[in-house]
């Protein structure tokens, strides 16, 4: 019944490992975003893609690359991790044209870099 | 362009007391609004939204009125509990957009 569901729940890696995170929503939405989520609770929007096609790109790292298999899965891999990059990383699902137009998040994941 | 501001936390209240946390928006055109709350360890779930000027959102005892006048969009409680301990985050959507502005989130702490 989850509606959007990441895999895994906690990540703890090294600084340099590569690692990916999986998204996935059973809503039947067309768009799908990843936040970071800092120390401070500040929510910042990394990617979002409609129909597997990229429509929001912000200014990351180019360590960071989102793949959209289908519309229903949204995935981030992270190359080369770094101590920065220790966050809370948030899936989110909407549907575009909805009004109103709201989004629905998934439980994140706790990625500690050490 | 489109922005947020939420006043700052941490706020920290006893039990049945009346809360507040106040939230303004900038807005380039007709924007929907928005409460999100984030208990801890989990992800955000929508508590609230109002889609027009004069609109009041409600749920679990929470209330906001979108106010167009004062581009603010206040949530309130009359009688908080301890299981309300959590971040609140406003946010806005534009009617056409598809993207989603919150402000910085505010932290609440109830204690008995």
């Amino acid at each position: 019944d989850t509606a959007v569901s990441q895999t895994p729940k906690y990540l703890v890696t090294q600084m340099g490992n590569d690692k990916s995170i999986k998204c996935e929503q059973n809503l039947g939405h067309d768009t799908m975003y990843w936040y970071k989520q800092d120390s401070k609770k500040f929510l910042k929007i990394m990617f979002s893609y409609n129909n597997k096609e990229l429509i929001i790109n912000e200014t990351v790292p180019n360590r960071f690359s989102p793949k959209s298999p289908d519309k229903a899965h949204l995935n981030l891999h992270i190359n080369s991790l770094e101590l920065g990059d220790s966050a809370v990383y948030f899936c989110a699902s909407s549907l575009l044209g909805a009004s109103p137009y709201e989004q629905y998040f998934g439980p994140g994941t706790r990625l500690t870099v050490t | 362009g489109n922005s947020v501001t939420q006043m700052e936390g941490p706020v920290t209240l006893s039990e049945e007391a009346f809360l507040t946390i106040n939230c303004t928006y900038t807005a380039t055109g007709y924007p929907s609004l928005f409460w999100y709350v984030q208990y801890p360890g989990e992800g955000l779930q929508l508590l609230l939204k109002a889609t027009k000027a004069d609109d009041k959102g409600s749920n679990k005892g929470f209330e906001a009125t979108y106010r167009k006048e004062t581009t603010s969009f206040h949530l309130e409680k009359g009688s908080v509990q301890v299981s309300d301990s959590a971040v609140y985050f406003c946010a806005l959507s534009e009617r056409t957009g598809n993207q989603f502005y919150f402000g910085t989130g505010t932290s609440l702490t109830v204690i008995p």
